[in-house]
C-alpha cells in the first residue's frame, strides 16, 4: 500500500523559503507515476503547486513559477518542496502526493495526510 | 489563468440524489478527477479519468463529462457523504493543473 508523508517546519519567517520533504513507502518512487505538491489554505480550497518525474521533469504552476522548485531523491524514495520569499500567503496545509498521468491532466490518486505551515516572525 | 467553477452547496436528503457539477473549457479534451474531502481530513479520489471509480469507492458515487461540464452524482446519499467535493483538470495546453473552488455537500 502506497503511503506519503510531508515533513518539514511548521513556522517559517517572513521573507525566509519554506521546505518540504515527502517520504514515499509501499511504491518505488523510480517505477513510474509522477509526483507533486498540493496546499489549502485554512478554510480555502486546494491549489496545485508543482509535478515532478523521476527522470526530472518538472511542471509548475504559473502563479508559483518563479518561487518554486521541486525535487527528487530517487535512491531516498523522497521528493521535496521549496518555496522562496514566503508570506502570509503561503500559510496552509501542504499535502504531497502521487499523481497518475492522465493524458498529462496528472490527477493526484494518494495522498498524504497534509502538514501545516505558518509563516510568522 | 485557467479556471473550473462549482457550486458553491448542495444540499439533500439522506436516499435522495445529489448532482455536483464542474465547468471548464478544457473538459472536452482533458479528464476530469474528483476528491471528497470531510472535514480536517486529506482528500480522497472518489472517481478518475472522468469517470472510473477507484477500488473501494462506493458504486454509489458516478460522474460522466458532457461537453465543458463534468457532473459527479452520488446516487442515494449517506449522512457519510456529506464533505466538500472538489473537481480537478487541467488546461487545454496543458501548463495549468486547477482545481474547481469546491462544493460542499450537505446530508440532512
Amino acid at each position: 500500500q502506497v503511503q506519503l508523508q510531508e515533513s518539514g517546519p511548521g513556522l517559517v519567517k517572513p521573507s525566509e523559503p519554506l521546505s518540504l520533504a515527502c517520504t514515499v513507502s509501499g511504491y518505488a518512487i523510480s517505477s513510474g507515476y509522477y509526483w507533486g505538491w498540493i496546499r489549502q489554505p485554512p478554510g480555502k480550497g486546494l491549489e496545485w503547486i508543482a509535478t515532478i518525474h523521476h527522470s526530472g521533469t518538472t511542471y509548475y504552476s504559473p502563479s508559483l513559477k518563479g518561487r518554486v522548485t521541486i525535487s527528487v531523491d530517487t535512491s531516498g524514495n523522497q521528493f521535496f518542496l521549496e518555496l522562496s520569499s514566503v508570506t502570509a500567503a503561503d500559510r496552509a496545509v501542504y499535502y504531497c502526493a502521487r499523481q497518475a498521468f492522465g493524458s498529462g491532466t496528472f490527477g493526484p490518486d494518494v495522498w498524504g495526510q497534509g502538514t501545516l505551515v505558518t509563516v510568522s516572525s | 489563468s485557467y479556471e473550473l467553477t462549482q457550486s458553491p452547496s448542495v444540499s439533500v436528503s439522506p436516499g435522495q440524489t445529489a448532482r455536483i457539477t464542474c465547468s471548464g473549457d478544457a473538459l472536452p479534451k482533458k479528464y476530469a478527477y474528483w476528491y471528497q474531502q470531510r472535514s480536517g481530513q486529506a482528500p480522497v479520489l472518489v472517481i478518475y479519468e472522468d469517470d472510473k471509480r477507484p477500488s473501494g469507492i462506493p458504486e454509489r458515487f458516478s460522474a460522466s463529462t458532457s461537453g465543458t461540464v463534468a457532473t459527479l452524482t452520488i446516487s442515494g446519499a449517506q449522512v457519510e457523504d456529506e464533505a466538500d467535493y472538489y473537481c480537478y483538470s487541467a488546461d487545454n495546453n496543458g501548463d495549468q493543473r486547477v482545481f474547481g473552488g469546491g462544493t460542499k455537500v450537505t446530508v440532512l
